[in-house]
C-alpha cells in the first residue's frame, strides 16, 4: 500500500538532547513537509523540500533541522535549541497539484 | 499573504442535525481549497478540494462544501451527522502550484456530537 510512514509514535526527549524524527513515504512525491501541531494553533511549518538535496525554512524552524538525501525520506531532527519541543509533528506530501498526503504523526515529550 | 481563518473553536451538534463549519481565507490569486478532518492522535485525511469549475464540491462521509469567491469562503457542510462525526475539523489554502509550495491551514474546529 502506498502511504506515508511516520516513526515512531512516542518520542521521549530528556533537556539537552537531539532526537530524529523519520518519514517515509512510497508514493514518488516530489514534495515533502513537516508541520508541528499544538493545541489550538493548528498546523504550523517547519520545513518543506521541493526535491532531493533542497529544502526551505517554513514558519517557525528555529532549533530544527531537517535533510533531503532521498525522495523517500525526510527526517526531521529537534535539535536542544528548540525550547519547548513538546508537540505532535506531522509529515505530509504531495506532487503538483494533488492534495498533500499525511503520516500518522509522532508525539514528542520532553522528560 | 496567505491566510486561513476557521472562527469557530468548537462546535456541538445534535446526532442528525445538520452542520455548517465556516472557512474565511485570504489568497493574491485562485485558490486551491481543502478540508482535512483529524481524529484524536491521528493524522489527517482529506474530505474535499476544490481546484476550479463547479463551485459546489462534494467529499467523502456526506461532506460537502462551497467556494464562494465574492466571500472568500469555502464552508464545510453535511446534512445529517453521524456520531463517528466528531473529530477536528481543519481547512487550508493554497496555490495553483501547492506541490511545490506551502499550504496554510486554519486553526481547526472541533466538533462533538451529543446523542
Amino acid at each position: 500500500d502506498g502511504g506515508i510512514t511516520q516513526s515512531p509514535k512516542y518520542l521521549f526527549r530528556k533537556e539537552g538532547q537531539n532526537v530524529t524524527l523519520s518519514c517515509e513515504q512510497n508514493l514518488n512525491h516530489d514534495a515533502m513537509y513537516w508541520y508541528r501541531q499544538d493545541p489550538g494553533q493548528g498546523l504550523r511549518l517547519i520545513y518543506y523540500s521541493q526535491i532531493v538535496n533542497d529544502f526551505q525554512k517554513g514558519d517557525i524552524a528555529e532549533g530544527y533541522s531537517v535533510s533531503r538525501e532521498k525522495k523517500e525520506s525526510f527526517p526531521l531532527t529537534v535539535t536542544s535549541a528548540q525550547k519547548n519541543p513538546t508537540a505532535f509533528y506531522l509529515c505530509a506530501s504531495s506532487s503538483g497539484t494533488a492534495e498533500a498526503f499525511f503520516g500518522q504523526g509522532t508525539r514528542l515529550t520532553v522528560v | 499573504a496567505q491566510s486561513v481563518t476557521q472562527p469557530d473553536i468548537h462546535i456541538t451538534v445534535s446526532e442528525g442535525a445538520s452542520l455548517e463549519l465556516r472557512c474565511n481565507y485570504s489568497y493574491g490569486a485562485t485558490p486551491y481549497l481543502f478540508w482535512y478532518v483529524q481524529s484524536p492522535g491521528q493524522g489527517l485525511q482529506l474530505l474535499l478540494k476544490y481546484f476550479s469549475g463547479d463551485t459546489l464540491v462534494q467529499g467523502i462521509k456526506g461532506f460537502e462544501a462551497e467556494f464562494k469567491r465574492s466571500q472568500s469562503s469555502f464552508n464545510l457542510r453535511k446534512p445529517s451527522v453521524h456520531w463517528s462525526d466528531a473529530a477536528e475539523y481543519f481547512c487550508a489554502v493554497g496555490g495553483a502550484n501547492f506541490g511545490n509550495e506551502k499550504l496554510t491551514f486554519g486553526t481547526g474546529t472541533r466538533l462533538t456530537i451529543i446523542p
